[in-house]
């Protein structure tokens, strides 16, 4: 069964310096999206994507935050300058299709990865 | 404003029974899909059942079921005959599509624990 990948599963960093997470959607999905999670806190929306450019994204998606489909499979979240408060579980997901598409819409999580900020 | 509230923190259940998790929810947009999400200890995410705002029954998947209550507001999940891997969070979810274009809004979930 298709699933949404994610690299690495775990990143430690320093304060201060650029992450690139990676993920690899469904194959046939079009819609994209990045969540993270605070520990013990509830999933939070980042950004959503579409089309190669950016659908809609939150107030934590500041200017320290980017995404990026460099190629037809990968699907990339930046982030240029860590801060401590960065150190959560980011999740991507996928979507074949968004609004009112019935089952069609939902959206497919990848495995996460696990970022801790120093 | 869009809200989803689930009142339950934690939640036991014995092995084999049945149990229900809570869930409302809160949008003025009359077009919206409803969706609960596991998330075992390890972390990831996995989806298990999706309820559409205009269906006239409510979704089930296997052990899994939604009570949908639409003019309550309440989209609770019923996992029926229990079994220890079911022990995770349970998070609650909503699109609502009122201007958006349809990013997922969490409740702060339920840890279920099933008892042998």
């Amino acid at each position: 069964e298709p699933e949404v990948t994610q690299t690495p599963s775990h990143q430690v960093t320093q304060m201060g310096q650029e992450v690139i997470l990676r993920c690899v959607p469904i194959s046939n999905h079009l819609y994209f999206y990045w969540y993270r999670q605070i520990l013990g806190q509830k999933v939070e929306f980042l950004v959503s994507f579409y089309n190669n450019e950016i659908s809609e994204k939150s107030e934590i998606f500041d200017d320290q935050f980017s995404v990026e489909r460099p190629d037809g499979s990968n699907f990339t979240l930046k982030i240029r300058s860590t801060k401590l408060e960065d150190s959560a579980m980011y999740f991507c997901a996928s979507s074949e299709a968004l609004l009112s598409s019935g089952s069609r819409e939902t959206q497919y999580f990848g495995p996460g990865t696990r970022l801790l900020v120093l | 404003a869009q809200k989803i509230t689930q009142t339950q923190p934690g939640m036991f259940v014995q092995e084999k029974e049945a149990v229900t998790l809570d869930c409302t929810y809160d949008t003025s947009d009359p077009s919206y899909g409803l969706f609960w999400y596991k998330q075992p200890s390890s972390g990831e995410m996995i989806f298990l059942i999706y309820q559409g705002s205009y269906d006239q029954q409510n979704a089930t998947e296997g052990r899994y079921s939604l009570n949908f209550q639409k003019a309550r507001k309440s989209a609770n999940l019923v996992i029926s005959a229990s079994q220890l891997g079911d022990s995770a969070m349970y998070f609650c979810a909503m699109r609502s599509y009122g201007g958006s274009q349809g990013n997922l809004i969490f409740g702060k979930g339920t840890k279920l624990s099933v008892k042998p």
